[in-house]
């Protein structure tokens, strides 16, 4: 019972093509995220949605699209890829709110994805 | 600019020392500040948080000490051991709309030698 899973796990593709990835939770949480991790393993926030509303965008090129068709879900869309958007893609979530404070982030296992 | 600086990017201990990790950051309206542990093909989980409210707190063999004044906070691993080798990121945290943002420090590559 994976609490944040994402497929799929690795992703092999050529530059300028289309590609998805999908990711779910079951832990009930209102907020989900997409962050970026480099070959230098730096990790960044892209996106963040609470309730299906988009709350953070961090610059990322509009050929990233994140979609929540629920709340258990928040899928990344990219079209036209470039050799640079090879990296590690993790999906979080967690349960935040104004009056308990921040909550614990939990990540998925990530996706890799490599642009030839 | 890199709001979270972490140091060092590598760090070697032996079997029972002690490893520390240390983070500065810029932004005073963070409020909360996680350390996350990553293990090579999985993804980063939380290991011990802190406010900024308290100085100090500890968990098991891991503590995180605070400077509120001086913006900077670390991470001591007490009694190191190989199942610890790992990457440790630090991050920051700011309510923001109503998720919280987390800015990661670069990382530090853990090696502890048996």
């Amino acid at each position: 019972d994976t609490a944040v899973s994402q497929t799929p796990k690795y992703l092999v593709t050529q530059m300028g093509n289309d590609k998805s990835i999908k990711c779910e939770q079951n832990l009930g949480h209102d907020t989900m995220y997409w962050y970026k991790q480099d070959s230098k393993k730096f990790l960044k926030i892209m996106f963040s949605y609470n309730n299906k509303e988009l709350i953070i965008n961090e610059t990322v090129p509009n050929r990233f699209s994140p979609k929540s068709p629920d709340k258990a879900h928040l899928n990344l869309h990219i079209n036209s890829l470039e050799l640079g958007d090879s990296a590690v893609y993790f999906c979080a979530s967690s349960q935040d709110s104004p009056t308990s404070g921040q909550e614990t982030q939990y990540f998925g296992p990530g996706t890799r994805l490599l642009v030839l | 600019q890199q709001q979270v600086k972490q140091s060092p990017q590598s760090l070697i201990v032996q079997k029972g020392g002690i490893s520390i990790i240390n983070c500065a950051y810029e932004n005073t309206a963070f409020d909360y500040f996680p350390w996350y542990q990553q293990f090579p093909g999985k993804g980063p989980a939380l290991l011990i948080a802190i406010r900024p409210d308290v100085s100090e707190k500890k968990e098991g063999r891991f503590t995180i000490s605070f400077n509120k004044s001086a913006k900077q906070f670390s991470l001591h691993i007490m009694d190191s051991q190989p199942g610890d080798s790992a990457t440790y990121f630090c991050a920051a945290s700011e309510f923001w709309g109503a998720t919280n943002k987390l800015i990661f420090g670069t990382g530090t590559l853990l090696a502890v030698q048996p």
